[in-house]
């Protein structure tokens, strides 16, 4: 199992220019996440996606687009970049345990420069 | 505004004592709690959590403790080991769906 996986790894963008960063996961997990981390921040959701075909917003939505591909794959979009979307970037998915609240697992991070 | 602070920003503890690392939240739906642990350039990994039905839960050398009226959880590492140095989130969450918060961690030293 290679869990979550996210593609790139590191990405430097101009203002104004376009991506997409790539997540899918193998655990067969139903929900899955978008998170910017930024420092003395923590982790923000972006959005989310409690099942396949179904997404939410989180709490920095705005100049985002996901789209939930399949049950595998979550996709985060970035229309016109902004150096205020430099940040670390992590997937997540998330499986209900005991008692039926969720744990989530993340992905190794895409590092996002935008100049 | 932050639902969910970590006031310390960095700990440092001699290997073989104990570790300590405090959270507090002001949101009195949350009722689920996470930690996190986190390596450089690596995602968080999930480490322990608690239910808001209980006061205590231990895995191994963790335990978290969660103080209800106080808003008020901690992580406890005992006894602390080097490789237990890395940044530790905090998370919650409520019973209505899967947002999750996080504090803004903190960044434990064990020193040989």
């Amino acid at each position: 199992n290679a869990g979550v996986t996210q593609t790139p790894k590191f990405q430097v963008l101009k203002t104004g220019q376009s991506m997409t960063l790539q997540c899918a996961q193998d655990m067969n997990h139903n929900s899955m996440y978008w998170y910017r981390q930024d420092p003395g921040m923590g982790l923000r959701l972006i959005y989310y996606s409690a099942s396949e075909g179904t997404t939410d917003k989180g709490e920095v939505p705005n100049g985002y687009n996901v789209s939930r591909l399949n049950k595998r794959e979550f996709s985060l979009r970035l229309e016109s970049a902004a150096p205020s979307q430099t940040s670390v970037y992590f997937c997540a998915s998330s499986v209900a345990g005991r008692g039926g609240r969720e744990t989530q697992y993340f992905g190794p991070g895409t590092r996002l420069l935008v100049l | 505004d932050q639902q969910v602070k970590q006031n310390s920003p960095s700990l440092s503890v001699q290997e073989g004592r104990i570790s300590i690392l405090n959270c507090d939240y002001t949101n009195s739906m949350f009722d689920y709690f996470l930690w996190y642990k986190k390596y450089p350039a690596e995602g968080p990994t999930f480490l322990i959590s608690i239910s808001s039905i209980k006061d205590k839960n231990e895995d191994g050398r963790f335990t978290v403790f969660l103080n209800k009226s106080a808003k008020h959880l901690s992580l406890h590492i005992v006894p602390s080991q080097p490789g237990d140095s890395a940044v530790y989130f905090c998370a919650a969450s409520g019973r209505t769906g899967n947002q999750f918060y996080f504090g803004t961690g903190t960044s434990l030293t064990v020193i040989p």
